[in-house]
């Protein structure tokens, strides 16, 4: 049973360029979230979707930065025109639909590098 | 989410229990304790959650105060893999879309 899977697990941009990462929930799983955490701070939420649905937004930057989680395929955080303040691990994390456990499993991160 | 207190750093020594404590004084009756750790540059890993009757699982033994004003996680045999940062955080739970607030949590090492 596959845990939570992110793609890339390093990135790296040069300032101005697009970054996405992919978040592949666990099998049964429609609740997806985004985490960021910056260089030695702690994990700050940035976003909660459901399928075709982002349901909680209030943690996510207000330009530049997207979510999305289409009908099929992965959950996919989007930043545009990065910037060197941008470097970071994120995270996502993946729960039951409501009515189970809403526990949060989360995958391995990506880290981005902006040059 | 009420808030939590935890120490910045314990150390334990390897095969020992490591008792990890927590203080949530303004929890609120429909909130959970939950415990994650995140081992250096890996993602969080969930531990164990409780509301107020002590849980234990193949990872860990959370122990809830009475009063629920504080919990302890204990690890009764710690390993070197075990040294990470355990946080505790206390959430509403079976309501999806509730985010995780994590704070700085404890820094433990365990030791040779």
């Amino acid at each position: 049973n596959a845990g939570v899977m992110q793609n890339p697990r390093h990135l790296v941009r040069r300032r101005g360029q697009e970054a996405r990462l992919r978040c592949s929930p666990m099998k049964g799983h429609s609740h997806v979230y985004w985490y960021r955490q910056l260089p030695e701070e702690g994990l700050k939420f940035m976003v909660y979707l459901q399928k075709e649905n982002i349901i909680d937004e209030s943690g996510m930057p207000k330009e530049r930065f997207s979510a999305e989680f289409p009908k099929e395929g992965p959950s996919i955080l989007r930043i545009q025109q990065v910037v060197r303040g941008d470097s970071a691990a994120y995270f996502c994390a993946s729960s039951l639909p409501v009515g189970g456990t809403d526990t949060q499993y989360f995958g391995p991160g990506t880290r981005l590098t902006v040059l | 989410d009420a808030k939590t207190t935890q120490p910045t750093s314990m150390d334990c020594a390897e095969g020992r229990a490591a008792n990890l404590p927590c203080n949530h004084s303004t929890i609120s009756g429909n909130e959970y304790v939950y415990w994650y750790r995140q081992i250096h540059s890996q993602g969080p890993q969930y531990i164990i959650h409780g509301l107020k009757n002590n849980e234990t699982n193949e990872m860990a033994s959370l122990i809830i105060t009475e009063d629920r004003k504080s919990s302890t996680l204990i690890l009764p045999h710690a390993t070197l893999r075990d040294t990470a940062v355990y946080y505790c955080i206390v959430r509403v739970a079976n309501n999806a879309g509730n985010m995780l607030t994590f704070g700085g949590g404890t820094r433990l090492m365990v030791k040779p």
